[in-house]
């Protein structure tokens, strides 16, 4: 069975610091996806990146930085230097092969304060 | 290039009563996939559709139910109305090939209010 669990449910910082969100996920699949999504109160969910399993680099874009370890079937997400525009609600989902649904954590709320 | 786009943005409706909502994928997306977000929680798959056929379904009842039309765009049917469906219901759509086929990009959704 899949299942994704972000144990975080709420994480408060101060501008300029550096934060890492937390995923665990469970999959018997070999093959599968990973993605992270934003979620700003507007209430769009907004993609940010997907992973392949078979492909461990560790990702950065920008501010934002990926870790994507399959032995301990972790998929964390790290955003350098906060900034206030970043408080939201992240979400960390999976998708098996050959399964066309996402299956979400259920979230973790950001809050970055000035 | 336009997003996904979702009508209406809010509605309220009573129990009992069906309600429709639409979708409309973004530009060369062929699937189309509908979740529901109940406040507080991660969304939870409904179902998908491709080439105007269900894909898959996620665990919810027949009172759930949709359609694609030819331009890819989507409609998603709920009939008797429970207070739990109050949600917010979102769209999201994707290519089933290519190589970034599979990846679902969502729309703004639909919160609906069930009273």
């Amino acid at each position: 069975a899949q299942k994704v669990t972000q144990a975080q449910t709420e994480i408060s910082v101060v501008e300029k610091e550096d934060v890492t969100l937390d995923c665990v996920y469970e999959t018997r699949d070999t093959t599968y996806y990973l993605f992270w999504y934003k979620q700003p109160p507007s209430g769009e969910l907004v993609f940010l990146i997907r992973r392949n399993s078979f492909d461990e680099q560790n990702e950065i874009s920008g501010r934002y930085s990926w870790n994507f370890q399959k032995s301990t079937s972790s998929f964390n997400f790290t955003i350098t230097a906060s900034q206030v525009v970043d408080s939201a609600v992240y979400f960390c989902a999976l998708r098996e092969t050959g399964f066309q649904k996402l299956v979400f954590g259920t979230g973790t709320r950001l809050l970055v304060s000035p | 290039d336009a997003g996904v786009t979702q009508s209406p943005t809010h509605l309220i409706k009573t129990r009992g009563q069906q309600v429709t909502l639409r979708c409309s994928p973004k530009s060369g997306h062929d699937t189309v996939s509908w979740y529901q977000q109940a406040l507080g929680q991660g969304p939870q798959f409904i179902f998908q559709y491709y080439e105007e056929e269900e894909r898959q379904r996620g665990n919810f009842p027949d009172r759930f139910s949709g359609h694609q039309f030819p331009n890819y765009s989507s409609e998603l049917n709920v009939n008797a109305l429970l207070l739990g469906d109050s949600a917010l219901y979102l769209c999201a759509s994707s290519r089933a090939t290519g190589p970034a086929g599979g990846s679902q990009y969502f729309g703004p959704g639909t919160r609906l209010l069930v009273l």
